[in-house]
């Protein structure tokens, strides 16, 4: 079946440490995104991938990277200058310029923990 | 970053309960509204997809309507069941962006 995979389920990260999030998907979509979720807060945005080698910041990318070398993935790498990194991540995507037709395929996310 | 609201943030209802949920969005440069349902545990999945003014869309018990003019959305579930229990957001799109603006969803609980 396709659908996204999102790993680790749960990490640990010390402060000062770089992580990195993956998100692999097998729907052969072009659109990737990924967002954070904190109490009482809707989804926003980190960053987002509508093509390979291309990527765009989102309303909250500062103290995040990500890369997109391969259609299938799109990993998200929390730096240690994320101030607040703590928090429940989520990975979509989606069929490219179609997004008033079809809605996002989410991962089950990764709950980041800061120790 | 544009302000999407739902209403209520919870609602407990009884089995057999029928309900209904806002979403609130900016009524300019409409593109699109979207409707999720995210079950504990799980990840969220589509429920609709809508475009235009006067939308009503359906699956099985549940509906979503769209007033584009003056920026809501309305979700019913009829005749609830425990396993409607979820989280249900909605998400707006803007004319020219890339991306979905979510809300923080209302959380519904359907009491056996």
């Amino acid at each position: 079946d396709g659908g996204i995979t999102q790993s680790p389920k749960y990490l640990f990260r010390k402060e000062g440490q770089n992580v990195t999030l993956s998100c692999e998907q097998n729907l052969n979509h072009d659109a990737m995104y990924w967002y954070r979720q904190d109490p009482g807060q809707g989804l926003r945005l980190i960053y987002y991938s509508q093509i390979v080698n291309d990527f765009q910041k989102g309303d909250i990318a500062e103290g995040y990277s990500v890369s997109r070398e391969k259609k299938e993935s799109f990993p998200l790498t929390v730096t240690s200058a994320q101030k607040n990194p703590t928090a429940f991540y989520l990975c979509a995507s989606t069929i490219r310029f179609q997004p008033a037709n079809y809605g996002y395929t989410f991962g089950s996310g990764t709950r980041l923990t800061v120790v | 970053i544009l302000n999407v609201e739902q209403s209520p943030q919870s609602l407990h209802v009884q089995e057999g309960d029928s309900t209904n949920f806002t979403c609130s969005f900016p009524s300019s440069n409409f593109y699109a509204l979207h409707w999720y349902r995210w079950e504990t545990a799980k990840s969220p999945k589509a429920l609709f997809v809508m475009t235009l003014n006067g939308d009503e869309k359906k699956k099985g018990r549940i509906s979503a309507t769209l007033n584009t003019k003056e920026g809501y959305s309305y979700l019913y579930i009829k005749g609830s069941q425990p396993e409607d229990s979820a989280t249900y957001l909605c998400a707006f799109m803007q004319t020219g962006a890339n991306n979905l603006f979510f809300g923080t969803g209302t959380r519904l609980t359907v009491i056996p």
